[in-house]
């Protein structure tokens, strides 16, 4: 199984932009990665999903470099809602891993 | 809403006991997961199903069974149940499992179960 880990926590101003890193070193070739959010006593939020290099939705970015080994997971100008944690899954996708996991989680704190 | 629905809601149950999850997945989703998060655990992927069929198996104990039915709903067991075994079990739903447009995961609210 791909072993994920995250920083534990981070902390931000309202409008500035985060980056959140997800380490998976041992991600296999077809695997995919996906960020969700989740908030207390809620079920994650699917954010955003790639495979390589940069995808961009409307509300993230993620940039996953070429050896894959690690992704990115960019939130610009957080506001105080964006207050959650924040969580890698790698896995998935066709013919790819059928382990799904899940990195240990980054509390993202958003203060005025 | 992520159209995922999951009962109960809460679940308070003794050392021993068994219990059943159930969740019906999006409408047109084909796929299911499980998942337990707890604390010192966090979020760990027990199964998936897809259309009725085993499809992947993860951390998923011994005592612990699912299955999908072909209205597509899906029931987790739990079976002999330990202190351990209290968390929040999420279910997840998908299209399916082929490509990155169609197995985005779906998350139900969870049932929280707590076992005295």
């Amino acid at each position: 199984l791909a072993k994920t880990t995250q920083p534990i926590s981070m902390d931000s101003y309202e409008g500035q932009e985060v980056n959140i890193t997800c380490s998976h070193n041992n991600i296999a070739t077809n695997d995919y990665i996906t960020w969700y959010q989740q908030f207390p006593s809620q079920g994650p939020r699917f954010i955003i999903q790639g495979y390589k290099t940069k995808v961009t939705n409307e509300v993230a970015s993620l940039f996953i470099p070429a050896d894959r080994k690690s992704s990115t997971l960019s939130l610009p100008r957080v506001s105080l809602s964006d207050t959650a944690v924040y969580y890698c899954l790698v896995g998935g996708g066709a013919g790819g891993g059928n382990k799904l996991t899940f990195g240990t989680g980054t509390q993202l704190k958003v203060e005025l | 809403d992520s159209g995922v629905t999951q009962t109960p809601k809460h679940l308070i149950t003794a050392t021993g006991q068994r219990v059943t999850l159930r969740c019906s997945p999006r409408s047109g989703d084909l796929s299911v997961y499980w998942y337990q998060q707890s604390l010192d655990q966090g979020l760990q992927f027990l199964i998936q199903y897809y259309n009725g069929e085993e499809r992947a198996k993860g951390n998923i104990l011994e005592r612990f069974s699912a299955q999908q039915f072909p209205d597509l709903h899906s029931e987790l067991n739990l079976s002999s149940l330990e202190l351990g075994d209290s968390a929040l079990y999420f279910c997840a739903s998908s299209v399916d499992w082929t490509a990155p447009s169609t197995d985005t995961q779906y998350f139900g609210p969870g049932t929280r179960l707590t076992v005295l």
